[in-house]
């Protein structure tokens, strides 16, 4: 069973704080990896796609970079907002026909 | 625009019980997903199908049973429910494997089992 590991498992920051998270996954047999962002009470949104060693990938506030050959992604938010809060999981595949195995998932807090 | 549809939302069952939980998608999507999610696990593929009549085992696959007749259906069935099952159920369906374009997940169901 792959392992896919999301650290930290849980953060708190002050509004206007920018903070980043980590993905670490296995670095051989690599084809995906995504994140997701899961708010309480809903279902998760894929924010991005990632493919390729060195790729970096924007979206607002929110950015991610990816690895291959290290075997790890981060996700960062500048400028952090209460909306922001939410839970924010990475996921990874080996093959175009195998599913996403999932991280446990970063928890994230934004303070007003 | 409904993308991806779980019924019911929420289910009690007793210990023995049997039970289907539906996923409907309508976005012509051909590979489909089943995934429980609790506490300090993260969600975990249960089974899922890359196209119209296939299926196929996840990680965590037994008690469960799956079938995909029409493409834009994926059934989760519960033959005897046991409290250990005791979970919220995501569906999540894509349009090819995982390069290109991320999942469109449902809003889950949450399945308790006494």
């Amino acid at each position: 069973i792959l392992n896919v590991e999301q650290s930290p498992q849980s953060l708190h920051v002050q509004e206007g704080d920018s903070t980043n998270f980590t993905c670490s996954f296995p670095s051989s047999n690599f084809y995906a990896l995504h994140w997701y962002r899961w708010e309480t009470a809903k279902s998760p949104e894929a924010l991005f796609v990632m493919t390729l060693n060195g790729d970096e990938k924007k979206k607002g506030r929110i950015s991610a970079t990816l690895n291959t050959k290290e075997g790890y992604s981060y996700l960062y938010i500048k400028g952090s907002q209460p909306e922001d809060s939410a839970t924010y999981l990475c996921a990874f595949s080996y093959s175009g026909n195998t599913p996403l195995v999932f991280g446990k998932g970063t928890r994230l807090s934004v303070i007003a | 625009n409904a993308g991806v549809t779980q019924t019911p939302k929420f289910r009690v069952l007793k210990t023995g019980q049997s039970m289907t939980l539906l996923c409907a998608q309508d976005m012509n999507h051909e590979y489909m997903y089943w995934y429980r999610q609790d506490p300090g696990m993260g969600l975990r593929l249960i089974h899922y199908s890359v196209g119209e009549g296939t299926t196929a085992k996840g990680e965590v696959p037994d008690g469960y049973n799956v079938s995909r007749l029409k493409k834009q259906n994926f059934l989760l069935g519960l033959e005897s429910a046991a409290p250990s099952q005791t979970s919220v159920y995501f569906c999540a369906s894509s349009y090819e494997g995982t390069h290109y374009y991320g999942y469109t997940f449902g809003s889950g169901t949450r399945l308790t089992v006494v």
